[in-house]
Order: structure tokens, then sequence, then C-alpha cells
């Protein structure tokens, strides 16, 4: 079955504290996989796709890699604003890459 | 470009009603998907419309149906309400990317 799970729940930075977000996956025949954030009572917010290991895509304090079984969100020097859940979600086959199945999320609490 | 609009963004309802949720996708969008999120499950795709017609469809029971209309516009309804359909649902347009783009979602509570 094709399972999308984050690590780890929740994590309290410290401002300017560097770390890591994980997000494991076991699909047959990866396609991509995408990185939201998600503010409290909003809808998620795109970040980044990544469609081979190996690949990286960066935005300002955040830079979200890939390999064959995991994919990384790397944040630097974090602002409070960076506070958010993180979710990544992986597309599902058959289908296009509307039909995704989404990790339950990293919620980052960034503390001044 | 404006963004993806939901409405209502908030509902109260009973159990046994039945309830449609409308989404507006961004201008030039063809595809519409819909989404439940809830604490215990986070987010479950529901199905997904494209040129109004289903083109995927997840695991929710035939009491959730949708359709799409010409200018793209979803709308998504559930019938029979019950507790557990209490969530955000959230509504997701893409364009020629493959990313979705959500909207604020509505938030229905079922009593």
């Amino acid at each position: 079955e094709d399972q999308v799970t984050q690590s780890p729940e929740a994590l309290r930075l410290q401002e300017g504290e560097s770390s890591s977000l994980n997000c494991s996956y076991t699909v047959s025949g990866l396609r991509g996989l995408f990185w939201y954030r998600q503010d409290p009572g909003k809808g998620p917010e795109f970040l980044f796709t990544l469609y081979s290991a190996g690949e990286e895509k960066e935005k300002e304090r955040l830079k979200a890699t890939l390999t064959k079984k995991e994919s990384f969100l790397h944040i630097t020097a974090p602002k409070p604003e960076d506070s958010a859940t993180y979710l990544c979600a992986v597309p599902l086959a058959p289908g296009g890459y509307q039909k995704v199945t989404f990790g339950t999320g990293t919620k980052l609490q960034v503390i001044p | 470009k404006a963004g993806v609009t939901q409405t209502p963004r908030y509902l109260i309802k009973t159990r046994g009603q039945q309830v449609t949720l409308s989404c507006s996708p961004i201008s030039g969008h063809r595809s519409v998907s819909w989404y439940q999120q809830t604490p215990g499950q986070g987010l479950q795709f529901l199905f997904e419309y494209f040129s109004e017609t289903q083109r995927n469809k997840g695991n929710f029971p035939g009491r959730f149906s949708g359709r799409q209309f010409s200018n793209s516009r979803s709308e998504m309804n559930v019938s029979t309400l019950e507790l557990g359909d209490s969530a955000l649902y959230l509504c997701a347009s893409s364009g020629p990317g493959d990313e979705q783009y959500f909207g604020p979602g509505t938030r229905l509570t079922v009593t």
C-alpha cells in the first residue's frame, strides 16, 4: 500500500536554529513529490515539486531534496513566520498528478 | 490572478441533512480536486474533475459526489450527513503545472 510518513510530528526551534524535516514514502514508481505549507485555518500553500532522486529546489530559507526513498525539507536560520505545518504529498497511480496522498505533516514552531 | 475561492466558509448542518459546497478555481485551471481534512485522518483525496468529467476518485462512500461546470467551477455534495463528516473541505485547482493550489476551505460542522 502506498504510504507517506513524516517525521517528526512536531518540532520546536529557536529562531536561527536550522533543522530538517523528513518525508519517507513507499510508493511504486515515484513520479514526483510535493511540499506544502499550511497555516492554521487556511488551505495548504504550494512550495516545491521534486521529480527525481538527486533533485533539489530552494526558496528563501527552505531547501527541498529528494532521494529514492525520502525527501528532506531543510530550514536554514528559521524565523517565527516560518511557523506552520509542513506537508509532503505524492501522486498515486493510476491517476494524474492531482490524485495525491498526503503525509500527516510536521508542525513547526519557531520561537523568537 | 485571483486564487481559489470556496463558499461558504463555515457551515453547520444536522445529521441526515445534505450539503453542497462550491469552488471557483484559478482562472484558466481546468482541474479541480476536493479533499477532506480532519485531525485524525489528515488530508484525504475525495475526487478530481477535469473538463466536466470525474477523472479520479478516492475511497469515500457514494454519499460524497461532485460535479464540474463548463466554466470549471465545481460543487461537492454530501448527502445524509453523519457526525463523522465534520471536517475542513478543501478544493484545489491545477493548470499547466502538476502542483495544486488550494482554497481556504469550508469548515463543515455536523450536529
